[in-house]
């Protein structure tokens, strides 16, 4: 979906490297969420923000942290990245609490 | 705890022939399920959603779900499946109180064979 960006939507990095990823929404949606996804386990919520001001930790939030810039904008960070971070993360938003509308995707390796 | 179990890793239907793509949930309160489907290296698509109302629900590609309160399922399936349908499937559930808070299953893979 062309209304939620993600950048960059490859990247290679090292153990113990600080990283972050970007995600940039034009639907005007005020809930925006992280997610990574790991074959076999679906997705799992990293973190989400119901407005500006409000942020919540989610199912796995450990060694992750997140910065809502603005509506349009929510970054997902990785202080010091380990190899089982290794995953494929998604952006996604919503208008209220129903329907959520996903990122193409950032595929992460960590070495 | 709020679950949900996709049981088959795989299926693997004939081009044609309808499809089934199973989905069973667990919440305390009332369920909002939704189907989304990611084709290789794309991001989820919604395909559709049961919040309240009729227990057929109809979505995107001819694809619908029945909901089973009694049997606490949400399955999904269409009557003629393509090739072009081939991709992983995700169901997910949240409830009235919970909202915003997507719990996925852990994707099925169908593949539909020419």
């Amino acid at each position: 979906d062309a209304d939620v960006t993600q950048t960059p939507r490859n990247r290679i990095t090292k153990t113990g490297k600080r990283i972050m990823l970007e995600c940039s929404q034009t639907k005007g949606h005020d809930r925006m969420y992280w997610y990574r996804q790991d074959p076999g386990l679906g997705l799992r919520l990293i973190y989400y923000s119901f407005d500006v001001k409000d942020i919540n930790k989610g199912e796995i939030s450990d060694g992750y942290s997140v910065s809502r810039q603005a509506q349009a904008k929510f970054s997902l960070s990785l202080e010091s990245a380990i190899p089982n971070q290794t995953a494929l993360y998604f952006c996604a938003t919503s208008p209220g609490g129903e329907t959520q509308y996903f990122g193409p995707g950032t595929r992460l390796l960590v070495l | 705890a709020q679950s949900v179990a996709q049981p088959e890793d795989q299926v693997n239907v004939a081009e044609g022939n309808p499809l089934t793509v199973k989905c069973t949930y667990s919440v305390s309160g009332n369920p909002y399920l939704f189907w989304y489907v990611q084709y290789p290296n794309r991001g989820l698509q919604f395909l559709l959603k049961y919040i309240t109302g009729d227990n057929l629900v109809k979505g995107s590609y001819g694809f619908e779900a029945e909901f089973n309160k009694s049997q606490t399922s949400f399955h999904l399936k269409k009557p003629s499946a393509l090739v072009s349908d081939s991709a992983l499937y995700f169901c997910a559930v949240t409830t009235s109180g919970n909202t915003g808070k997507l719990i996925f299953g852990q994707g099925t893979t169908l593949q539909v064979k020419p």
